[in-house]
């Protein structure tokens, strides 16, 4: 079963930020949010994660509702080699790690 | 950097063959996992282990075994290969809690 929901598809302008949305409405306690990209071809690349509070690094921010019940990832300033399929996970300590079919983010130049 | 090796970048083989896929990982962490990726069906989680000789069936089990004897090694096991079984498979480890590392996949075609 997913556990998280999210568009299939979005385009964004190069040099503008990019906003990609993620539904997760049966997040436990217990469990994390990750956000993963894959580049054509390439294993997953690990991008942030976060419990309740927001959190940024050089790649992105990561902003979680209050509720815990959704979250966005923010890619600043988009490039063209940010164009990839994003995935948002859920995922507690010793869980598996399930990806649904993700975001195909495409930058526009 | 974390290194997660995967032992071949393509393989072929014929149906029937009992394939193995190995994977190995060099910060000992708790976690490893198994995907394989189609076209339109996205990754999907075959198994994973968070402990030496421990393992969970993922979404897709079917046709697959592992074996977990040391905590940097995890194998996926192909009893006996069939067509549709042609895939990319991937390889991935963890700590609780924090993120996953990919390995750069092995392409399997069974003919």
């Amino acid at each position: 079963d997913a556990k998280t929901t999210q568009p299939p598809s979005m385009d964004c302008a190069e040099g503008r930020a990019a906003n990609l949305p993620c539904n997760h409405s049966t997040i436990s306690g217990n469990e994390y949010v990750y956000w993963y990209r894959q580049i054509h071809s390439q294993g997953p690349q690990y991008i942030i994660h976060g419990l309740k509070n927001n959190e940024t690094n050089e790649m992105a921010s990561l902003i979680i509702t209050e509720d815990r019940k959704s979250s966005t990832l923010i890619l600043p300033h988009a490039t063209l080699r940010d164009t990839a399929v994003y995935y948002c996970i859920v995922r507690g300590g010793a869980d598996g790690l399930t990806f649904g079919k993700g975001t195909h983010l495409i930058i526009q130049p | 950097d974390v290194k997660v090796t995967q032992s071949s970048r393509y393989l072929v083989k014929r149906t029937g063959e009992k394939v193995f896929l190995e994977c190995v990982q060099d910060m000992d962490h708790e976690n490893m996992f198994w995907y394989r990726q189609d076209p339109g069906l996205g990754l999907r989680l075959i198994y994973f282990s968070y402990d030496v000789k421990m393992k969970e069936k993922g979404d897709i089990p079917e046709g697959y075994s592992v074996s977990r004897e040391k905590k940097e090694r995890f194998s996926l096991i192909l009893e006996s290969a069939s067509t549709n079984q042609t895939s990319m498979y991937l390889c991935a480890s963890s700590p609780y809690y924090t993120e996953a590392f990919f390995g750069q996949g092995t392409r399997l075609t069974v003919v």
